[in-house]
């Protein structure tokens, strides 16, 4: 398999913005997740996407925050009105949705904010 | 709620010494346990996993064994390389229809030569 991929490696935007990440699984997992990750810390749940239905929900996850995955491939996690607290790494990873399958992360997307 | 504590880091170990890091965890049903790894500029990958009590997982040359007495899974390696230098990720998870992972803030290792 290639791999979990996501676009882009780095973004760098100001205050206020909005930004879209995109991530693609690997090709026969139904299952998607999106993590963000701070620096010093471990990763932490997001949301994650059973093919195109969205099944779970951090409360993390404010309202300036939206996910979709609207075929069952690729996803994208958008991040409205930006604030200074959302500068992290954003992963995404991808499993089989049978049990104890274990979680393929991608490099991330690496979000600064100005 | 579920947690996993790892023991603080960074440690930092001369070649072929004896590796032990911490994992405990709390958990409100019985979770699968997992060690990933990342290393510098790379993403999490997978290093071992157990998905039940007394299993143990193993993979290059370590070993983690799922304790439910002691509500731990410790990592072991008996002689590290510079190579594993990376910091590692203690994670439980149920699968099935409760998708996502519980992680540890990882501890850095840095093994000198």
């Amino acid at each position: 398999d290639t791999g979990v991929s996501q676009d882009p490696r780095h973004k760098i935007t100001k205050r206020g913005q909005n930004v879209t990440f995109r991530c693609d699984p690997i090709s026969e997992h139904n299952r998607l997740y999106w993590y963000r990750q701070t620096l010093g810390q471990g990763p932490e749940f997001l949301t994650y996407f059973q093919n195109e239905a969205q099944l779970e929900k951090s409360r993390l996850l404010s309202d300036r925050f939206s996910a979709e995955r609207p075929k069952g491939s690729f996803s994208t996690l958008e991040i409205q009105r930006t604030e200074q607290g959302d500068s992290a790494m954003y992963l995404c990873a991808s499993s089989r949705d049978t049990s104890n399958q274990p979680q393929h992360f991608g490099d991330g997307t690496r979000l600064s904010i100005l | 709620g579920d947690s996993v504590t790892q023991m603080e880091g960074p440690v930092t170990l001369s070649e072929e010494a004896f590796l032990t890091i911490n994992c405990t965890y709390t958990a409100t049903g019985y979770p699968s346990l997992f060690w990933y790894v990342q290393y510098p500029g790379e993403g999490l990958q997978l290093l071992l996993k157990a998905t039940k009590a007394d299993d143990k997982g193993s993979n290059k040359g370590f070993e983690a064994t799922y304790r439910k007495e002691t509500t731990s899974f410790h990592l072991e390696k008996g002689s590290v390389q510079v190579s594993d230098s990376a910091v590692y990720f203690c994670a439980l998870g149920y699968g099935g229809s409760q998708g996502n992972l519980i992680f540890g803030k990882g501890t850095k290792l840095s093994v000198k030569p």
